[in-house]
Formats: structure tokens, C-alpha cells, sequence
């Protein structure tokens, strides 16, 4: 069974900084994994999706990697802002799992003004 | 891109009753929509899948009389929670996605259920 972890599970930092937030799964047969951003008591807004056969994808200010050999994503955030605070969720879609979605804990980013 | 809508954002219902709670695609047609539950300060934990025209696949663990799902077409899947009670409350959120999985999921907005 796929089980996802995600590292750390809480995060503050002042503005401005480089920070990276870490994914890690246990089954490394996987068609793609997302990153996503939860507000609080919102639903899901997806950030990046990169599939298995990609190493990276980039959208602003965030990039992720992904090292399916390994079993581990990373997503780095580039000068953060106060507007970044929020839950970053990562998940993965398992080859062997009907499509269905395994969900890390999820990190919560504060930045500090 | 796709959008996923769900209604109601909120609600609070009594104990006992039954809450509808609807998940529309609103750009694309899914034969699959997923339900999930979340805990505060937890994360996203699958509660079943749904299947247009077929009945819906519960995750272990999850009543399927009392999380009533139906999925009549390709657009629309609803979650019941009958008979409420107060642990039921919970934020419940759907997604779906468009075309295969070179794509992505979308989420619904989520609904928070206050059973008092």
C-alpha cells in the first residue's frame, strides 16, 4: 500500500526566504504526482502536476522535482510572501490504485511579514 | 481548465436528518468522481469513488447506508449523510478530473457538515 510523507509538517519563515518543502512515497510506481495548496477550510487548488516521466516542472515562483527512483518530490518556493502561507498537500496516483490518489500529511507555511 | 463545483459550501443540520451535498463538473464530463473526508488538521483521507451509472466504491472502513452516493450523470455526483450525527461533521470534498491522468485532479471547494 502507497504511503506518502511529507517533511516538515509545519513551517514558519520571514519573507523573503527560499524554502523547500519535501514529499517522499513508498511505492514508486506511480503515474504522476501533484502538488497542491489548501486556505483554511478551502477545497484543493492544484500547483504543479509531473508525470512519471518528467523530472521537474516550474510555474512562478515554484518549481518541483521529482526523483521517482527514489520515491521522493521536493517543492521549492522562491521568495516567499505572506500570500504563500497556506497547507501544501502532496499526492500521488498510484499505477496499481484505480486512479485513485494517496495524500501526504501536508506541510503548513507561514510567512511572516 | 477544468472546474469543479460543490454545493453547499456550509451547512448545519440537526441530528438525525440527512444532508445532500452535490459535486458538478462544470467544463467536462466524468465518469469518476472521488469523495473525500477531512479532519481538522489532517489530510485528505478517500471515502469512496464514484461511477456514473454504476454504484460506488466505498473505502474500507466507510458505511456505505450511511454515505449514500449517486452519480446519474456524467456531470453530477452527490454524497448523502443520512442520519447525521455529530461526528459526522467533517469537511467533505470531491474531485474529478478531465481526460487521463496526463492530467491533473481538480477539487471541489469542499462543504463543512456541523451535525448539532
Amino acid at each position: 500500500k502507497q504511503e506518502v510523507t511529507q517533511i516538515p509538517a509545519a513551517l514558519s519563515v520571514p519573507e523573503g526566504e527560499n524554502l523547500v518543502l519535501n514529499c517522499s512515497f513508498t511505492d514508486s510506481a506511480i503515474y504522476n504526482l501533484q502538488w497542491f495548496r489548501q486556505d483554511p477550510g478551502k477545497g484543493l487548488t492544484s500547483l504543479l502536476l509531473i508525470q512519471s516521466s518528467q523530472r521537474e516542472q516550474t510555474s512562478g515562483r515554484l518549481n518541483a522535482s521529482l526523483d521517482k527512483s527514489s520515491g521522493r518530490s521536493t517543492l521549492y518556493i522562491a521568495a516567499s510572501q505572506p500570500g504563500d502561507s497556506a497547507t501544501y498537500l502532496c499526492a500521488v496516483e498510484d499505477n496499481n490504485a484505480g486512479n485513485m490518489l494517496t495524500f501526504g500529511g501536508g506541510t503548513r507555511l507561514m510567512v511572516k511579514p | 481548465g477544468a472546474v469543479v463545483s460543490q454545493h453547499p459550501s456550509w451547512v448545519i443540520c440537526k441530528s438525525g436528518t440527512s444532508v445532500k451535498i452535490e459535486c458538478r463538473s462544470l467544463d467536462f464530463q466524468a465518469t469518476t468522481m472521488f469523495w473525500y473526508r477531512q479532519f481538522p488538521k489532517q489530510s485528505l483521507m478517500l471515502m469512496a469513488t464514484s461511477n456514473e451509472g454504476s454504484k460506488a466504491t466505498y473505502e474500507q472502513g466507510v458505511e456505505k447506508d450511511k454515505f449514500l452516493i449517486n452519480h446519474a450523470s456524467l456531470t453530477l455526483s452527490t454524497l448523502t449523510v443520512t442520519s447525521a450525527h455529530p461526528e459526522d461533521s467533517s469537511f467533505y470534498i470531491c474531485s474529478a478530473r478531465d481526460r487521463g491522468y496526463f492530467y491533473g485532479y481538480t477539487f471541489g471547494s469542499g462543504t463543512r457538515l456541523t451535525v448539532v
